[in-house]
């Protein structure tokens, strides 16, 4: 059985572009996630999807961040424009059924903006 | 709010020692609680889970749980540690009471274990 799968491992873009990242998840898995890491500090919850609708937004920092799961399969983060506060590794994890199942991660995009 | 503190950044041990890893952790309502383990260049990988009954859980690898509701714990521990057990290990916490889906994780706590 595939893994989580991102694209890309990494990204190096100037403060302003934009970036897209993107998550295919365990076939079959309703239940898909974004999460971001900065700099050795906590992993924190961004969104939590069903299907192609966002369950929990919770976490997303603004709104130049945009988060879709069209079809219900793959997911794309875009960050536009992004900022020097943006940087970090960015997982996507996956997982079926209720809350009480672990999650299955991505190996993570880092994200460096310049 | 909930959260989860791993008060300790690097836990060092020799080989063939016990390991601890300590977790504390803050929910409004009941705990699911669990921990990953993430190797270099890896994503995050489950390692085991506390979801309702014996507070003892056991997982992946040897490893072992303790939940400890009056103290709000979940520390992570193995009887005998193993140099491939070097890693940075997240302890995480869901809300059963509110839907049990947003998953709160701790900072990581780096295992260096010496041969």
């Amino acid at each position: 059985e595939a893994g989580v799968t991102q694209f890309p491992s990494h990204s190096v873009i100037e403060k302003g572009q934009t970036v897209t990242l993107r998550c295919d998840p365990i076939s079959g898995h309703d239940n898909l996630y974004w999460y971001r890491r900065v700099m050795g500090k906590e992993i924190k919850f961004l969104l939590h999807f069903v299907k192609e609708s966002k369950q929990d937004e919770s976490g997303m920092p603004n709104n130049r961040f945009l988060a879709e799961r069209t079809g219900g399969t793959y997911s794309t983060l875009k960050v536009q424009p992004a900022e020097l506060e943006d940087s970090g590794v960015y997982f996507c994890a996956s997982s079926s059924g209720t809350g009480r199942n672990e999650q299955f991660f991505g190996p993570g995009t880092r994200l460096t903006v310049l | 709010a909930q959260s989860v503190a791993q008060p300790e950044d690097q836990v060092n041990v020799a080989e063939g020692n016990p390991l601890t890893v300590k977790c504390t952790y803050s929910v409004s309502g009941n705990p699911y609680l669990f921990w990953y383990v993430q190797y270099p260049n890896r994503g995050l990988q489950f390692l085991l889970k506390y979801i309702t009954g014996d507070n003892l859980v056991k997982g992946s690898y040897g490893f072992e749980a303790e939940f400890n509701k009056s103290q709000t714990s979940f520390h992570l521990k193995k009887p005998s540690a193993l140099v491939s057990d070097s890693a940075l290990y997240f302890c995480a916490v869901r809300d059963r009471d509110t839907g049990g889906f947003k998953t709160i994780f701790g900072a990581g706590t780096r295992l260096f274990v010496k041969a």
